[in-house]
């Protein structure tokens, strides 16, 4: 199957930095990114879909301004958590999406553990 | 928007029992089923789909049902193994692929 690299793995930041997460397809061209955030014990949490070349769109109660995605390419979005704050800390997976899917057909990157102290 | 409902929360086995976990969803128009197992700290991984034009589908020791009807599916593990513990989601997916996941449920199976 394709591969999705998310960097880093896990990070440890002070409250008020940003932090930026980087999900890459490795070997095909990601038209479509969905960024979830997942709390410990808890279920995965749709935050926003990007697709390349264009704004993302958030989900209910995300705010867009302090979780900035940018889908500047076809293999590369990024997610950056501004002025992090410790209820930020959680765990951050992306998704992505060929052109032309199968229904279903999404990978996930490795995710990336955020902690704010 | 969709919601997705699994039950149980939490299930223990004992090693070569079954181990079912039932999901109900809302939107009549999803039309694609995922079951994920995420172990601690790593990536959900993709173990069973079903899509709306299938009622069953199996892959060894796993199967997945899905009522239309009901609006529920299930996922069916049998002869349980150690290494089958782990969370497992249900998920849901409408207007493409934009997955709508379950709560989870955290399986336990006792050697």
């Amino acid at each position: 199957g394709a591969v999705v690299s998310q960097h880093p793995s896990w990070v440890i930041c002070k409250s008020g930095t940003s932090v930026k997460i980087e999900c890459r397809s490795l070997d095909f061209q990601a038209t479509t990114m969905f960024w979830y955030r997942q709390f410990p014990k808890q279920s995965l949490m749709l935050m926003a879909t990007s697709n390349e070349g264009s704004k993302a769109t958030y989900e209910q109660g995300v705010e867009k301004d302090k979780f900035l995605i940018n889908h500047a390419s076809l293999t590369l979005s990024t997610l950056t958590v501004t002025s992090a704050h410790p209820e930020d800390s959680s765990f951050y997976i992306c998704s992505a999406q060929g052109a032309n899917p199968e229904p279903g057909e999404l990978f996930f990157g490795e995710g990336s553990r955020l902690t704010v102290l | 928007g969709e919601n997705v409902e699994q039950h149980p929360s939490t299930l223990s086995v004992q090693e070569g029992d079954s181990a079912v976990i039932k999901c109900t969803y809302s939107d009549s128009a999803s039309n694609y089923f995922p079951w994920y197992k995420q172990e601690l700290g790593k990536r959900p991984q993709l173990i069973i789909d079903i899509r709306s034009n299938v009622g069953e589908k199996k892959d060894q020791r796993i199967a997945v049902t899905l009522n239309k009807t009901a609006k529920h599916f299930s996922l069916h593990i049998t002869e349980t193994q150690p290494e089958d513990s782990a969370v497992y989601f249900c998920a849901a997916s409408i207007r493409g692929n934009k997955l709508v996941f379950g709560a989870g449920t955290i399986l336990r199976v006792k050697s």
